[in-house]
């Protein structure tokens, strides 16, 4: 079975461009969530989706946005770039809404914002 | 409110030596705490979780942790390291009764010498 995919896995973007990251989940998971990992940190949550809808939302600006789609693919879209977006995003899908379970995640997108 | 302390950001050892990484977690209500796992350009992967059950915890690759309450900690260890455990680990609090937004530490990252 395939795992959680995520494209794109690296792009470049100049400061006050448009981002948008793509990630399809493992199959039959209907819960998306989307963290930011900054070198040498934990990933932290921006957003969980369940059932097309959004369940939770971290402390990010508003330039962070998301959906989910009937097929339960996702999408990540950051406007107005800083230089401290840069980051690797990660995409991870679960069965359950209450993230008591595994969390499967995929390899991430890397950003870099120069 | 919740919030999660790895202890140490890098622990050495040799190979065949215990591995010991250490988390001390803070939680209003019951927690779901997790050990994930990132190898460099990968993503996360569950090594382990505890969902308040058996204290002790079994997971894969020989890691096992132990709840305790009493010390707000979920330490991770393994009895005996191989050079395929060089990684980057994860310690993670996910509560019920708040919004099971998981909480990621800033990880430890495990070097095996040989």
């Amino acid at each position: 079975d395939a795992g959680v995919t995520q494209s794109p896995t690296h792009l470049i973007k100049t400061r006050g461009q448009h981002v948008t990251l793509r990630c399809s989940p493992i199959s039959g998971h209907k819960s998306v969530s989307w963290y930011q990992q900054v070198l040498g940190q934990g990933p932290q949550f921006i957003f969980q989706y369940y059932e097309k809808e959004e369940r939770g939302r971290g402390n990010f600006p508003d330039r962070f946005s998301a959906r989910q789609f009937p097929n339960y693919s996702s999408e990540l879209n950051v406007n107005a770039l800083l230089l401290g977006d840069s980051a690797l995003y990660l995409c991870a899908s679960s069965q359950n809404i209450d993230n008591t379970g595994e969390l499967f995640f995929g390899e991430g997108s890397r950003l870099t914002v120069l | 409110a919740q919030s999660v302390t790895q202890l140490d950001s890098h622990v050495s050892v040799s190979e065949g030596t215990p591995v010991l990484l250490r988390c001390n977690y803070s939680s209003s209500y019951s927690p779901s705490l997790f050990w994930y796992v990132q190898h460099p350009n990968k993503g996360l992967q569950l090594l382990l979780k505890y969902t308040s059950a058996a204290t002790l915890v079994k997971g894969i690759n020989g890691f096992e942790a132990e709840f305790k309450k009493s010390e707000t900690s979920f330490h991770l260890t393994k009895p005996s390291a191989h050079m395929s455990d060089a990684a980057e680990y994860f310690c993670v609090v996910s509560a019920s009764g708040g919004s099971y937004i998981p909480t990621f530490g800033r990880g430890t990252s495990l070097i095996v010498h040989p």
